[in-house]
This record gives C-alpha cells, sequence and structure tokens, in this order.
C-alpha cells in the first residue's frame, strides 16, 4: 500500500509570508497527526484528528497556525505569517484509529527555511 | 511531565561493531515504550515496540528490553550494517492517551566500511 504523501518536500519563504503543507494520509486510515521537528530533536505533536474533528489541537500555536481535514482524508497545515522560529521539518503521520495503540505510519516530511 | 532521554550522537561505529544506543524515560506510570529509525531522506518507521516491564522487542536483529527497574529500554544490535546508518528515536506512549507518543531527541548513527 502507498504510504503517507506530503508535498512540497522542500520549501523556503520569507519571513511573513503564508505557507501551506499538505498530506495525503494511508487509505482508510482515520486518524491524521502533524508534528514538528526541530533539527537535532524529536517530533511534537501539533494536532491530532480523528476522520475531519480536529481532537487535540492543544499544542498548535493558534494565532499563525491553522490546519483543516476536509472530508477526513487529505490534510493541510498552514503558517500564516511565518516566522524564523518556524524553520523546522513538519511531518504527517496517520494510523487505522486511536482508543488503542495503532502504529503511527510518518510521511518524509516537509522541511520549511524562512529567511 | 513525561519524557525520553538518549545518549548524544552522533554515532560512529565501523561495520560489524556492537551498537548500543542508551534510553531511559521518565513517566508517571508505565508507559509502551519504542524505538523508531529514521533513514535519509525518509519518514520515521517503528523499529520495535515492548508494552510491559521486561518484554523484548526485536527486529532487523536489533533488540530492546523494557526495564522497568532502572527506567530504560537501551538498543542493541551485534553487528551493524553501512545500511543501518539513520537517526534512531526512542520514545513512549502512557496507556492512558494511546496517541501521544513522547519522542526523545533522536541519535545519530553512522556506519562505516
Amino acid at each position: 500500500e502507498a504510504g503517507v504523501v506530503q508535498s512540497p518536500r522542500y520549501k523556503i519563504i520569507e519571513k511573513k509570508q503564508p505557507v501551506a503543507f499538505w498530506c495525503n494520509p494511508i487509505s482508510g486510515h482515520n486518524t491524521l497527526y502533524w508534528y514538528l521537528q526541530n533539527l537535532g530533536q524529536g517530533p511534537e505533536l501539533l494536532i491530532r484528528y480523528e476522520n475531519e474533528e480536529a481532537v487535540d489541537d492543544s499544542q498548535l500555536p493558534k494565532d499563525r497556525f491553522s490546519a483543516e481535514r476536509l472530508k477526513g482524508v487529505d490534510s493541510t497545515l498552514k503558517i500564516q505569517p511565518a516566522e524564523l522560529g518556524d524553520s523546522a521539518v513538519y511531518l504527517c503521520a496517520s494510523s487505522r484509529d486511536s482508543g488503542a495503540y495503532n502504529e503511527q505510519f510518518f510521511g518524509p516530511g516537509t522541511r520549511l527555511t524562512v529567511l | 511531565g513525561d519524557s525520553v532521554t538518549q545518549m548524544e550522537g552522533p554515532v560512529t561505529l565501523s561495520e560489524e561493531a556492537f551498537l548500543t544506543i542508551n534510553c531511559t524515560y521518565t513517566a508517571t506510570g508505565y508507559p509502551s515504550l519504542f524505538w523508531y529509525v529514521q533513514y535519509p531522506g525518509e519518514g520515521l518507521q517503528l523499529l520495535l515496540k515492548a508494552t510491559k516491564a521486561d518484554d523484548k522487542g526485536s527486529n532487523k536483529g536489533f533488540e530492546a528490553t523494557y526495564r522497568k527497574e532502572t527506567t530504560s529500554f537501551h538498543l542493541e544490535k551485534g553487528s551493524v550494517q553501512v545500511s543501518d546508518s539513520a537517526v534512531y528515536f526512542c520514545a513512549l506512549i502512557m496507556k492512558t492517551s494511546y496517541d501521544k507518543v513522547i519522542f526523545g531527541p533522536g541519535t545519530s548513527l553512522s556506519v562505516i566500511p
């Protein structure tokens, strides 16, 4: 089966510009996650979706970050406006379900550089 | 709060050398423990897991044993290959919040021929 697809793989923007990342989870996976991975650190959860509902967005900086998962499949994560400190890798992951541990499958990530 | 600590990298080994990457955790309960691997240019992949004390997870020649008394989950492999070069992440999940994975900072491994 196809894995988690993310695009773009790399993005370079100037500060104060908007940017969007796209994720297509594995077919049939109801739960979708966005993680932030700073250089030299492990991923940190930004938001988790169960189908189209955001059930855990407590770590999402809502002043500049937003996300959506229309129709409970693909998802978009947006930053507006971007700041220098947003330079990082943004990872998307999906799992079949939640409530009990289901393995999370990760995409390759989008590496964002803010100049 | 719950956290994971790993030995700092980068770690450089010669092919066929023995590998140990140390991992310790802090948790209020008894978590499930995991090792993920991230090969260059790819996403994280689950390498192995252990869900209770004294369990041993194993995969692709890698092993780790859940040690409750030392709150550790060290990753070992008897003979590394060049293809094992990657970043390795130790992680935990509390059984009360199955979806929230807490990752360590990662340890970069380079294996040279």
